[in-house]
């Protein structure tokens, strides 16, 4: 079965500071990766995915992730946070006409 | 389209009621999930639908929780008797797919309490 893990599950950051949010997923085979943002009162909504090409992916509002396969890893990047990125952040994985399994979620508030 | 529309916004309720919570896709979506977040388990996904038939349940809780998708634009979820700790935001969701190519679209989620 798959699963997800994030391992902070609460991180705050000053404006301008780089951001880098973990996330392992356990699965063999071939998968996909999505990062979804929740931000404060809103629903979740897609923030950039992988399923195939590149491994460096990159979504809205300047953020990247890269998948790195040997560590079964797909990290949320950005080099530089604003205010407007305080929200939650959820890794999730598929691995083809698979239900996605998403992650605990990573609580991110950037103080001005 | 409108996007995802869930109703009720926000529901307070008593233990041992019976609490219905709606759920409209986006129109021309085959698929329908419905999901719990808390803040101990996160983002659950208890069940999904694929044109209007229950494909996996394996998310469900118990069998107080039902959940029926009668056409392809509404859906219900079903909590019969309802208890304290079903107290979470429950999110519905639409997709074209289960392929990773297709994006998963939330409603804005309907916020339980149970007092």
């Amino acid at each position: 079965a798959q699963s997800v893990s994030q391992h902070n599950h609460h991180v705050i950051l000053s404006e301008a500071a780089s951001l880098e949010l973990g996330c392992n997923y356990s699965y063999g085979g071939t998968v996909n990766l999505f990062w979804y943002v929740q931000y404060p009162g809103q629903h979740l909504q897609l923030l950039l995915k992988y399923f195939s090409g590149d491994p460096l992916v990159k979504g809205i509002k300047g953020f990247e992730a890269e998948f790195i396969k040997s560590k079964f890893s797909f990290n949320l990047r950005k080099p530089s946070v604003q205010w407007s990125d305080t929200a939650e952040y959820f890794c999730a994985v598929n691995a083809g006409y698979q239900k996605v399994t998403f992650g605990i979620g990573t609580k991110l508030q950037v103080i001005p | 389209d409108a996007g995802v529309i869930q109703s009720p916004r926000h529901e307070v309720t008593e233990m041992g009621q019976e609490v219905t919570l709606r759920c409209k896709p986006i129109s021309g979506h085959d698929y329908l999930f419905w999901y719990r977040q808390t803040m101990m388990r996160g983002l659950e996904l208890l069940i999904y639908f694929n044109n209007n038939v229950p494909i996996d349940d394996s998310g469900m809780p118990e069998d107080r929780f039902s959940a029926k998708m009668p056409n392809a634009s509404f859906s219900t979820l079903k909590i019969q008797p309802s208890e304290p700790r079903d107290s979470a935001v429950y999110f519905c969701a639409s997709s074209q797919g289960l392929a990773a190519t297709y994006e998963q679209y939330f409603g804005p989620g309907t916020r339980l309490t149970v007092t």
